[in-house]
Parts: C-alpha cells; structure tokens; sequence
C-alpha cells in the first residue's frame, strides 16, 4: 500500500520566492496534516483538515503561509514569499478516525 | 512552557541495556499518550500507545500516571536499531485528532 506521498523531497530556492508543498494522503484517510520541524522548535503542526476542510490554523506562522485540500487526495502548503526563517523539514501527515497519525517522508525546504 | 516536556538526551547505551525514557505534560485535560520514533532524516513513526494500565509490546513498556502527570518509556535489552529519537506524544481534550509532540529524545545503542 502507498503510504503519504509529499514532493518535491527538496526544495531550494531564494528568498522572496514562492513555494509549493504537495501531500497526497492515504487513500480512505479523513484528516490531513501539515507539521513544520526544525531542531529549534521540534515539530510544529501548521494546519489540518478534516474531510478537506481547514479545522485549526492556528498553527500557521503568518499570512505568508496558505494552505489548502481541493479534494481528498490533495493538498497544498504554500509559502509566498518565502524567506531564510522558512527552512526547515515539511510533514503531510492523514489518519482515519484515529489519532494515529502516518506521516509523509517530508519535504526538506532550505531558502537562501 | 510546552505542554509536553522531554528529557533531550542524549541517551548513549551500550547494546543489551535497558533504559528509560520519561515525559511529563502540563494540560490536565489529557486524553491519550504514544510513543513515537523518529529515525535520522526519516518521518515519525507511532511505536505504540500509551494506557493507564501499562502496556508492553516485546521488549518495549510504557506506562502513564495521570496523577503526576508522567510518561514513561521503557525499553529492554535494546539493540543497535533501537537508535533513534523517540517523542513523547499527547492528545488533549478539544483537539480533536490533534497530537502535541514533544522535542525528542535522542537514543543511539552502542555495539
């Protein structure tokens, strides 16, 4: 079975630059996701949704960031514009009326 | 003050030992504890829950006191692949399918 699949794996890019962060979730699963992790702050949750519905946010840093789920089998982080503080490793994470959690292999963000 | 806490480490044991992790958390309004590892560049992983009443999976025991409000992980004639990071995880009432993770502590076995 294909676990959370998340691309790009690494992503580099200058600062001011836009930033797109892809999550497909486990097929079935009915939450999804977002955690920022950086060895200043351990890992974060940003966002997460519930059947695509955004339910909490307050996570997310500032305006900057936006996040959204079209549908069950997608969503996207987008940082616009990105700036240094950004880097850091992206999860996707989706569970299924549980708390258990299965996470994507990240997305490793650096922004010079 | 984070609402869940850890020990950093690092923690470095040599294989066969037995060591023991603990985790202590401020929000009272607690619903369910895990384990998590975190392997080297890899994505947390559960390891197993944690229940009021202790619970063992083979060589791996963890154990939960509201009262104190203390998580215990405890592991068992470890071996090298044990290395990791293991975080302490809670889920807090009015969360729903919300985990707080705590920061990690990090583990390497020694042959």
């Amino acid at each position: 079975d294909a676990g959370v699949i998340q691309s790009p794996r690494h992503e580099v890019t200058e600062m001011g630059q836009e930033v797109t962060l892809r999550c497909k979730p486990i097929s079935g699963h009915d939450y999804l996701f977002w955690y920022r992790q950086t060895m200043m702050r351990g890992l974060e949750l940003l966002i997460y949704f519930n059947n695509n519905v955004p339910i909490d946010d307050s996570g997310m840093p500032e305006d900057r960031f936006s996040a959204k789920m079209p549908n069950a089998s997608f969503s996207t982080l987008k940082i616009q514009p990105s700036e240094p503080r950004d880097s850091a490793v992206y999860f996707c994470a989706s569970s299924f009326k549980s708390y258990e959690q299965y996470f994507g292999p990240g997305t490793r963000l650096t922004v010079t | 003050r984070k609402e869940v806490e850890q020990d950093p480490g690092p923690f470095n044991v040599p294989e066969g030992a037995t060591v023991a992790f603990n985790c202590t958390y401020s929000n009272s309004a607690s619903q369910s504890f895990f384990w998590y590892r975190q392997d080297c560049r890899k994505e947390p992983k559960l390891l197993m829950s944690v229940y009021s009443s202790g619970n063992e999976d083979g060589r791996f025991t963890a154990q939960l006191n509201r009262a104190s409000q203390y998580i215990s992980l405890l592991i068992r004639d470890s071996k090298l692949s044990d290395s990791a990071t293991y975080l302490c995880v809670g889920a807090f009432s009015g969360s729903a399918r919300q985990l707080t993770f705590g920061s990690g502590t990090q583990l390497t076995v020694l042959p």
